[in-house]
């Protein structure tokens, strides 16, 4: 029952920069709920890496970053390196569902 | 260092029951809002619901596909999170994942879960 929706997969060269996008709707992004970021490696657990929309835990590259406009939300990756594979989460509230959201997930690939 | 340590999880058959599990330390957990949040093999992050602080109320939320079959408690004085999951489901197949609710918002923290198998 994901309500926020991300594009199924991105990919660029090492280097680039690469974006990956969040819709939602007035009842959780538009509402003006916050968004959070996590990233998945291959056979781990999910790992914060944006919260409240732009701000990095300590420890995250600021080659990521997060930004918020009306109904949707991105993050954005620039200098992409090969760790970056992974699958990417945004993740906000939802008043109408009275609980927390996640968004379809992204997979990035390097080419 | 906060520690989210989940435990319980196993193979079930349709139509049974199980009782996750989370020991809680490294925050002051009686003030946190616990959630629980699954993910299916390949598949997405699904969150599954919350329970608020004592001194929020207590009261818990859960998403449309488990309401009425899965309930969280909590026992503060044990820093121990439980969910209780009834008339379990093949789809109901997953890895859960105990978090706690940062005030800044977001989950900051993630243990390794615990795999639950509906299987007949």
């Amino acid at each position: 029952q994901s309500v926020l929706t991300q594009p199924p997969s991105v990919s660029g060269a090492p280097g680039q920069r690469v974006t990956i996008s969040c819709t939602g709707s007035s009842s959780n992004i538009g509402a003006g709920f916050d968004v959070h970021w996590y990233q998945q490696l291959p056979g781990t657990a999910p790992k914060l890496l944006i919260y409240g929309n732009s701000n990095r835990p300590s420890g995250v590259p600021d080659r990521f970053s997060g930004s918020k406009s009306g109904t949707s939300a991105s993050l954005a990756i620039t200098g992409l390196q090969a760790e970056d594979e992974a699958d990417y989460y945004c993740q906000s509230y939802d008043s109408s569902l009275s609980g927390y959201v996640f968004g379809t997930g992204t997979k990035v690939t390097v080419l | 260092e906060v520690q989210l340590v989940e435990s319980g999880g196993g193979l079930v058959k349709p139509g049974g029951s199980l009782r996750l599990s989370c020991a809680a330390s490294g925050f002051t957990f009686s003030n946190a809002w616990m959630s629980w949040v699954r993910q299916a093999p390949g598949k997405g992050l699904e969150w599954v619901g919350r329970i608020k602080s004592k001194t929020d109320g207590g009261t818990t939320d859960y998403a449309t596909p488990v309401k009425g079959r899965f309930t969280i408690s909590r026992d503060d004085s044990k820093n121990t999170l439980y969910l209780q999951m009834n008339s379990l489901k093949t789809e109901d197949t997953a890895v859960y994942y105990c978090l706690n609710w940062n005030d800044k918002g977001g989950f900051h923290y993630w243990g390794q879960g615990t795999l639950v198998t509906v299987s007949s």
